[in-house]
């Protein structure tokens, strides 16, 4: 499985877009690109998923370019809520069930 | 509330007990996963289920003892651990094989192993 790369923390203001960019430069033909929330002490939420180009729900959008090595999951105006470890994946779609997890990207939203 | 439980929230023990977690989907999914989530480290996959059966199993100790009666419930059995197996421990299912990018993760069990 390919291995993903991230920040490890980033700040923002509420009412900012936020942006986090994830590394993934193995990824695979099959791999899609997955994105998860955790707040303190629960477990993880899948947020967004996709495979290529943009994809959109009502908690986020997710931009892939065309060579896949990147992905960035895009928060438009982000609340105090949104305080959370969000975790990029990459999982091979067509079965088999490694889900890797790496460290996760801690965002803090101020006030 | 994402249809999985999970059963006890906090378990504390001692390193000769022997205890059980359990987890329950009320999702209808055929996949369930055992993942440890320990401070300051990410998540890592424990053992996964597919219709009933083990698929996966990441060289976990054998202190360590899943069973999977049906396609709803999940255990996981533990006996004489020891403090470094402190950890969350997080339940999770999803559809099948295939959808396994979408997994619904219950609250957690927070273990202390005295």
């Amino acid at each position: 499985l390919a291995k993903t790369t991230q920040p490890i923390s980033m700040d923002s203001y509420e009412g900012q877009e936020v942006n986090i960019t994830c590394s993934h430069n193995n990824i695979a033909t099959n791999d899609y690109i997955t994105w998860y929330q955790q707040f303190p002490s629960q477990g993880p939420r899948f947020i967004i998923q996709g495979y290529k180009t943009k994809v959109t729900n009502e908690v986020a959008s997710l931009f892939i370019p065309a060579d896949r090595k990147s992905s960035t999951l895009s928060l438009p105006r982000v609340s105090l809520s949104d305080t959370a470890v969000y975790y990029c994946l990459v999982v091979l779609f067509t079965g088999g069930f490694k889900t890797i997890f790496g460290a996760g990207t801690r965002l803090f939203v101020k006030a | 509330e994402t249809g999985v439980t999970q059963t006890p929230r906090h378990l504390v023990m001692g390193m000769t007990n022997k205890k059980s977690l359990k987890c329950e989907q009320h999702l209808g999914h055929n996949a369930m996963y055992w993942y440890k989530q320990s401070a300051k480290k990410p998540l890592e996959l424990m053992f996964v289920y597919s219709l009933e059966e083990r698929v996966e199993n990441n060289s976990v100790p054998s202190r360590f003892s899943p069973e999977c009666p049906n396609s709803s419930h999940l255990f996981l059995h533990l006996h004489t651990l020891q403090p470094e197996d402190s950890a969350l421990y997080l339940c999770a299912s999803s559809q099948d094989s295939a959808n396994s990018y979408e997994q619904y993760f219950g609250p957690g069990t927070r273990l202390t192993v005295t």
